[in-house]
């Protein structure tokens, strides 16, 4: 069975730009989490999107958005890019039962200039 | 709100040899998940091991078992017969189950070296 993919693997971005990731879950899971990761903040949980619904949100200014489609592709978009958005973007798709496990992708590195 | 603490920033080990990495957390709640993770350079998180709170039975999976202490609210991982292939940066992290999804909580890891 295939992993999360996560598409593209790298970006460079300016400040000002927006920029959209994308994230294929395991077949059969219908939940999408998606964490930003940075040396300072660690791990930190952006958003989660289930049935196409967002079902729950961390921290994070508006310009940080998802949505998920029928097929349970996920994508976030990151509108007006800041340098302090420079991280790596882990998307995590959930098999229900087993204690909900979160599987990861392999993640994004965003590097906005 | 939980929080999840990791102690050891760094950890170093031998080959074939064990090494205790320590992870604390803080929460009203009584039922709950607790996962430890492993980040190899690749940057793949990978699940290594999981612990519901309901279950007093430590969880173990091959080499890697837990030490979980509920009242003292301690969730450390013992990695037995160490391999190079160890290394990795480790995070511990906890679910709650009195949220809407699955939404994690990490510590700041902690890094694992293992030498031969």
């Amino acid at each position: 069975k295939a992993g999360v993919t996560q598409t593209p693997r790298y970006l460079i971005k300016t400040r000002g730009q927006q920029v959209t990731l994308s994230c294929s879950p395991i077949s059969g899971h219908r939940s999408v989490s998606w964490y930003q990761q940075t040396p300072g903040q660690g791990l930190q949980f952006l958003f989660e999107y289930f049935s196409e619904t967002q079902r729950n949100k961390g921290n994070f200014p508006g310009r940080f958005s998802g949505r998920q489609f029928s097929n349970s592709r996920s994508e976030m978009n990151v509108s007006t890019l800041e340098l302090g958005d420079s991280a790596l973007y882990l998307c995590a798709s959930v098999k229900r039962g087993e204690s909900d496990t979160q599987y990861f992708g392999p993640g994004t590195r965003l590097t906005v200039l | 709100a939980q929080t999840v603490t990791q102690s050891q920033p760094e950890m170093s080990v031998q080959e074939a040899e064990t090494v205790t990495l320590s992870c604390t957390y803080d929460t009203s709640e009584s039922d709950y998940y607790l996962f430890w993770y492993k980040q190899p350079p690749s940057r793949q998180m990978i699940l290594v091991i999981r612990q519901e709170a309901y279950k007093q039975q430590n969880a173990t999976e091959n080499r890697f078992s837990v030490n979980f202490q509920k009242a003292a609210k301690s969730f450390s991982l013992k990695i037995s017969d160490s391999q190079l292939g160890d290394a990795a940066m480790y995070f511990c992290a906890y679910r709650s189950l009195n949220q809407a999804g699955t939404a994690l909580i990490f510590g700041k890891g902690t890094t694992l070296s293992v030498s031969s």
